[in-house]
């Protein structure tokens, strides 16, 4: 099956820099790839995704490239801000043949002042 | 929409005990999940169900049971309760039968003794 690995565990950046977080995947036949956040004592949101026939997707401040030859895919968080703190997980899925999406272990990022 | 719900939000159990954690969308959504959150772990699958009737089990099943009457509602029974199941429970959705864009409910935080 699937295997995600997600790194690193933890990170902490200040105020205005830049924050990113790799994940590698083993089934080179997984094709979509969400990524989600999830704030203190609350469930994980949806925040960005991308599928295979792409490289690159951005939504404002956020992006995710994906490299399917090398099967790791990353979030990029610019100009990050306070509320930017969260534990953020990576997922992978070969749509419509998969029962599960299979989670990476989480990062937590902490945007400090 | 309420999106997903879940109760109760926090539960204390005593070892033995019975218990069925509620999780209820309004979406319409055909696919419905449970995961524990453990810390280190990240988010792993105890069972899902792609549609009304019809169930399975994912990564961590044992010591649980769910069913599924209705499209909306898809509770999570555990049927003596033990100290390794002391965890945060979050129940996700996602429309067309497919695990692949999920949301989540707010999760309920479990306390076995």
């Amino acid at each position: 099956g699937e295997n995600v690995e997600q790194h690193p565990s933890t990170l902490s950046v200040q105020e205005g820099d830049s924050a990113v977080i790799k994940c590698t995947y083993s089934d080179s036949a997984s094709n979509y790839f969400p990524w989600y956040k999830q704030e203190l004592g609350k469930g994980p949101q949806l925040i960005i995704d991308i599928r295979s026939n792409v490289g690159e997707k951005k939504d404002q401040r956020i992006a995710v490239t994906l490299n399917k030859t090398a099967k790791h895919f990353s979030l990029h968080i610019t100009e990050t801000q306070p509320e930017d703190s969260a534990v953020y997980f990576c997922a992978a899925i070969r749509t419509g043949t998969a029962s599960k999406l299979t989670f990476g272990t989480g990062t937590r990022l902490q945007v400090t002042l | 929409n309420a999106g997903v719900t879940q109760t109760p939000k926090f539960q204390v159990l005593k070892t033995g005990q019975s218990m069925t954690l509620q999780c209820a969308q309004d979406m319409n959504h055909e696919y419905m999940s449970w995961y524990r959150q453990d810390p280190g772990m990240g988010l792993r699958l105890i069972h899902y169900s792609v549609g009304a009737g019809i169930t399975d089990q994912g990564e961590v099943p044992n010591g649980y049971n769910v069913s599924r009457s209705t499209t909306e509602d898809f509770p999570l029974r555990l049927l003596s309760a033990a100290p390794s199941q002391t965890s945060v429970y979050f129940c996700a959705s996602s429309p067309g039968g497919l695990p692949d864009t999920q949301y989540f409910g707010p999760g309920t935080r479990l306390t076995v003794l």
